[in-house]
């Protein structure tokens, strides 16, 4: 069956840090992966996708993500981060064949200190 | 930019009691998904709709859960009776179809938080 790991429930980093999300997925195929965010209160924005190709994602806000076959892993990335970054960040992996359920992570939090 | 329309957004209701949801997808979106999220959680997907047709209902607590998508277009979430544990946000999704590059991916309404008593 398939799953995702996200270890880290919470995280902060200081304005202007880098940040890293770690997600590991479990998928006996070729999967989807995406990254979608959460503001409290609101809906789940889709961040970036994963389908094949470069393994290595651009999506929007300055965020980018890398599939690593070998390590079953599509961590998130961004170079600098903002105030307005503080949220939920949900890592998920779906199917490549018709419309099959995405399966989500339990998500990581993330705190942005002035 | 079309939305996935969610109401209400906020819902409070006693336990026994019944609550409906409603979504409205994007348009010309075929596949309609809605998902529970316990807070804290990640959504976990309760019903899946093509077109009319229920695809994956398998998460979906059928003695008390209800859903529906008469026509293909927008769809209603029933829970009766409401139990405390029922309390989550709740999720509706909606995805293009093939031949428009949906590729799985799917958008997300605002949702509706229900707090059960």
């Amino acid at each position: 069956a398939q799953s995702v790991t996200q270890p880290d429930i919470h995280i902060t980093v200081s304005e202007g840090a880098s940040l890293e999300l770690r997600c590991n997925y479990s998928y006996g195929a070729t999967p989807y992966l995406f990254w979608y965010v959460q503001s409290p209160g609101q809906g789940l924005q889709l961040l970036l996708k994963y389908f094949s190709g470069d393994t290595l994602v651009q999506g929007i806000k300055g965020f980018e993500a890398e599939f690593k076959r070998s390590q079953s892993s599509f961590n998130l990335r961004k170079p600098s981060v903002h105030w307005s970054d503080a949220a939920e960040y949900f890592c998920a992996v779906g199917g490549n064949t018709g419309f099959q359920k995405l399966v989500f992570g339990t998500g990581t939090r993330l705190l942005v200190s002035p | 930019e079309a939305e996935v329309a969610q109401s209400p957004r906020y819902k409070i209701t006693e336990k026994s009691q019944a609550v409906a949801f409603w979504c409205d997808p994007i348009s010309g979106h075929a596949t309609l998904y809605w998902y529970r999220q316990i807070l804290g959680q990640g959504p976990e997907l309760l019903v899946q709709f093509q077109d009319e047709s229920v695809v994956d209902d398998s998460q979906l607590p059928k003695d008390r859960f209800s859903a529906e998508r008469l026509k293909g277009v927008d769809s209603t979430l029933k829970i009766q009776p409401a139990e405390l544990g029922d309390s989550a946000m709740y999720l509706c999704a909606s995805s293009p179809p093939p031949t428009r590059g949906g590729k799985n991916i799917q958008y997300f309404g605002a949702g509706t938080r229900l707090s059960v008593l």
